[in-house]
C-alpha cells in the first residue's frame, strides 16, 4: 500500500552543525505533510507542517522543503543542539481541509548528536 | 493548558483477556485519534473520534474498538488479546480543522504475555 518512508534509520551529526532528515512519499493526494519528533519515553511532538501547495516553510531553527516532482520531503534543523536528539517522523494527512483522516507515518530517523 | 493524558501508563495482560485504555484530550480539542506503535510496524492509525462518532478507521481487526464521551474523553478497547497486540498505544487530540497538528499523550505501554 501507499506509505510515507524515510531514507535513513539513523543520522549522526556534530553539535552545532545543520541536520537534514529526508523522507520520500508516494501519495500525491496528501493535503498536508508534517514532521514530528519523538523523544525517548514520550509521545510524538508536532514540529512543523507544510501544505501540498507550498514548497518551503520555515519555523524556529527548522525548515521543511517539499518537492512534489520527486515526492520528497525534508526537514532541516539549523545549529543542532543536544535537545534535538530524538526520532523524527514524517507523516502525511490525506484529508483535504486539515481534517483528521488519520496520519500515515514513516518509519522514523533517529538523530544522534555528537558532542 | 494541560496536555493529553493517558491512563494507565503501563499494563500487563494475558492472551485472551481484554483491556480498556483511557485518554483525556487537551481542553477544547474535540477530535481524538488513537495510534499503535511497535518496533516492527511503526506508528499506525487505529481510529479517530469526533463529537462521539467514529469518523475514520485504520486497518485493524474488529477486536480493536473505541468510543468517545460527551466531554471528548475517549477509551479504546482491545478484546481477546494476542501476543502481537503488545505495543505502545498513543492517543492524540487536535483542534477542529487542523487534524494534521496532533498533540500526543505519553502513551500506554501494553504487554501481552
Amino acid at each position: 500500500g501507499e506509505s510515507v518512508g524515510l531514507h535513513l534509520p539513523t543520522l549522526s551529526v556534530q553539535e552545532g552543525d545543520n541536520s537534514i532528515i529526508n523522507c520520500a512519499y508516494s501519495n500525491s493526494a496528501s493535503d498536508y505533510f508534517i514532521w514530528y519528533k519523538q523523544e525517548s519515553g514520550k509521545g510524538p511532538q508536532f514540529i512543523i507542517d507544510i501544505r501540498s501547495n507550498m514548497d518551503k516553510r520555515q519555523g524556529q531553527r527548522v525548515t521543511v522543503l517539499l518537492n512534489k516532482t520527486v515526492k520528497h520531503l525534508s526537514l532541516q534543523i539549523a545549529a543542532t543542539q543536544p535537545g534535538d536528539s530524538a526520532v523524527y517522523f514524517c507523516a502525511e494527512n490525506r484529508k483535504s481541509g486539515g481534517g483528521a483522516d488519520g496520519l500515515t507515518f514513516g518509519k522514523g530517523t533517529h538523530l544522534i548528536i555528537q558532542p | 493548558k494541560a496536555g493529553v493524558t493517558q491512563t494507565p501508563r503501563y499494563l500487563i495482560k494475558t492472551r485472551g483477556q481484554q483491556v480498556t485504555l483511557s485518554c483525556s484530550p487537551i481542553s477544547g480539542h474535540r477530535s481524538v485519534s488513537w495510534y499503535q506503535q511497535t518496533p516492527g510496524q511503526g506508528l499506525q492509525f487505529l481510529f479517530e473520534y469526533f463529537s462521539e462518532t467514529q469518523r475514520n478507521k485504520g486497518n485493524f481487526p474488529g477486536r480493536f474498538s473505541g468510543r468517545q464521551f460527551s466531554n471528548s474523553r475517549s477509551e479504546m478497547n482491545v478484546s481477546t488479546l494476542e501476543l502481537g497486540d503488545s505495543a505502545l498505544y498513543l492517543c492524540a487530540s487536535s483542534v477542529t480543522g487542523r487534524g494534521y497538528e496532533q498533540y500526543f499523550g505519553p502513551g500506554t505501554r501494553l504487554t501481552v504475555t
